[in-house]
């Protein structure tokens, strides 16, 4: 069974700071992995989505890269905003033709003005 | 604001109460899908349809009970809940069940059980 982990639990930065998050994964015959974002009490918003066959995707300030051998991704967030305040969740697809995404139970961001 | 509603947004109910969750896709989605988010916790899925069938139910005590009418609506019917059922639910939708098909979610309902 696909176990995902996400550590820290919770991170607090100075604004301007950048964030570094990690998840790590026991299996590494996933199709693709995927970052989300979550504000308090709402659903879940996918930031970026890596395939198994990429080392890292990138969108305006976030990059995301991938270490499948070592069951590993980290999302890095440049100069960290107040905006940037959420938690960051991942989830990954397994290579069997599946829809059941195993989930890390996030990291709690706070960026202090 | 995504293609998928959820109401109601929060819902507060006692134990013996009957209570209804609804979902609503506007994507032409084939599958939905219930997850359980508890706090501190990863999201558990819960049932699965595909094309108003139930694909999956995955040992969810049968207090919950689903129902998908059509491919764009899902309900979840709750009944004789316990408090440590108090969580955020959430709904999602995707074009099929295959691997690739992304998942888009609802904001949730804050369910609280008293």
């Amino acid at each position: 069974k696909q176990e995902v982990t996400q550590i820290p639990a919770a991170l607090s930065v100075p604004e301007g700071e950048n964030l570094v998050l990690n998840c790590s994964f026991t299996d590494s015959a996933i199709y693709n992995l995927q970052w989300f974002r979550q504000d308090p009490g709402k659903g879940l918003t996918s930031l970026l989505l890596i395939q198994s066959s990429q080392r890292e995707q990138t969108s305006g300030r976030l990059n995301a890269s991938l270490d499948k051998s070592s069951g590993r991704s980290t999302l890095y967030i440049a100069a960290s905003q107040p905006g940037d305040s959420a938690t960051y969740l991942c989830a990954v697809s397994p290579r069997s033709n599946d829809y059941k995404l195993s989930f890390g139970a996030g990291t709690t961001v706070t960026v202090r003005a | 604001e995504t293609g998928v509603t959820q109401t109601p947004r929060h819902l507060v109910m006692g134990m013996t109460n009957k209570k209804s969750l609804k979902c609503e896709q506007h994507l032409g989605h084939n599958a939905m899908y219930w997850y359980k988010q508890s706090a501190k916790k990863p999201l558990e899925l819960m049932f699965v349809y595909s094309l108003e069938e139930r694909v999956e139910n995955n040992s969810v005590p049968s207090r919950f009970s689903p129902e998908c009418p059509n491919s764009s609506h899902l309900f979840l019917h709750l009944h004789t809940l316990q408090p440590e059922d108090s969580a955020l639910y959430l709904c999602a939708s995707s074009l099929g069940l295959a691997r690739s098909d992304t998942q888009y979610f609802g904001p949730g309902t804050r369910l609280t059980v008293l």
